[in-house]
């Protein structure tokens, strides 16, 4: 079966560009989450999904930070302007019904120079 | 909101030997405790979970024990191997969203 599947696996780009992660989640699954990943935070969640409605934005860092989930098997994290500060490990992950256990995609490294 | 603490941030042991991490949280309406394996350049990935209705589960090699009283729960790893090798980290669940601990890396030595 085809896990979480998250584009591009790298991303380097220069300050001030809009960056755009994408993700497909586990089919059948209701739920979906984005997270971010450093070394001084830890694993940290930006923002959840349910049926494709976001739920709970309260991890969301700024207002340059934005996520859709257009239909059931894709979902963004957009970024725009970004800034060095942003560079991190972003992880989507997805559930069923009932929010667990959730199963996370490999990541999109992210560096802003 | 939710905060959980995860102890020892690096454990070393002999292959052969078991590895212990242990983990608290604070928050007493969580109910579902996962244990994840990062391994370099992969995403988490889900190992054995624990919901609060249960003190203790086991697969294979890898066990988990609960305590609500005192909000800890622990990852038991016995007979290590090489490939046990990773980032280990606990969470706690809370309204849907899982709160993580700040990760064990553990180094099995041949």
């Amino acid at each position: 079966d085809a896990g979480v599947i998250q584009s591009p696996r790298h991303e380097v780009t220069e300050m001030g560009q809009e960056v755009t992660l994408r993700c497909k989640p586990i089919s059948g699954h209701d739920y979906l989450f984005w997270y971010r990943q450093t070394m001084m935070r830890g694993l940290e969640l930006l923002i959840y999904f349910n049926n494709n409605v976001p739920i709970d934005d309260s991890g969301m860092p700024e207002d340059r930070f934005s996520a859709k989930m257009p239909n059931a098997s894709f979902s963004t994290l957009k970024i725009q302007p970004s800034e060095p500060r942003d560079s991190a490990v972003y992880f989507c992950a997805s559930s069923p019904q009932g929010g667990q256990p959730q199963h996370f995609g490999d990541g999109t490294r992210l560096s802003i120079l | 909101g939710e905060n959980v603490e995860q102890h020892p941030s690096t454990l070393s042991v002999q292959e052969g030997d078991s590895a212990v991490i242990k983990c608290t949280y604070s928050d007493s309406a969580s109910n579902y405790f996962p244990w994840y394996k990062q391994e370099l350049g992969k995403g988490p990935q889900l190992i054995i979970d624990i919901r609060s209705n249960v003190g203790e589960k086991k697969d294979q090699r890898i066990a988990v024990t609960l305590n609500k009283t005192a909000k800890h729960f622990s990852l038991h790893i016995t007979e290590t191997q090489p490939e046990d090798s990773a980032v280990y980290f606990c969470a706690s669940l809370s309204d849907y969203k899982l709160s993580f601990g700040a990760g064990t890396t553990v180094t099995v030595r041949a």
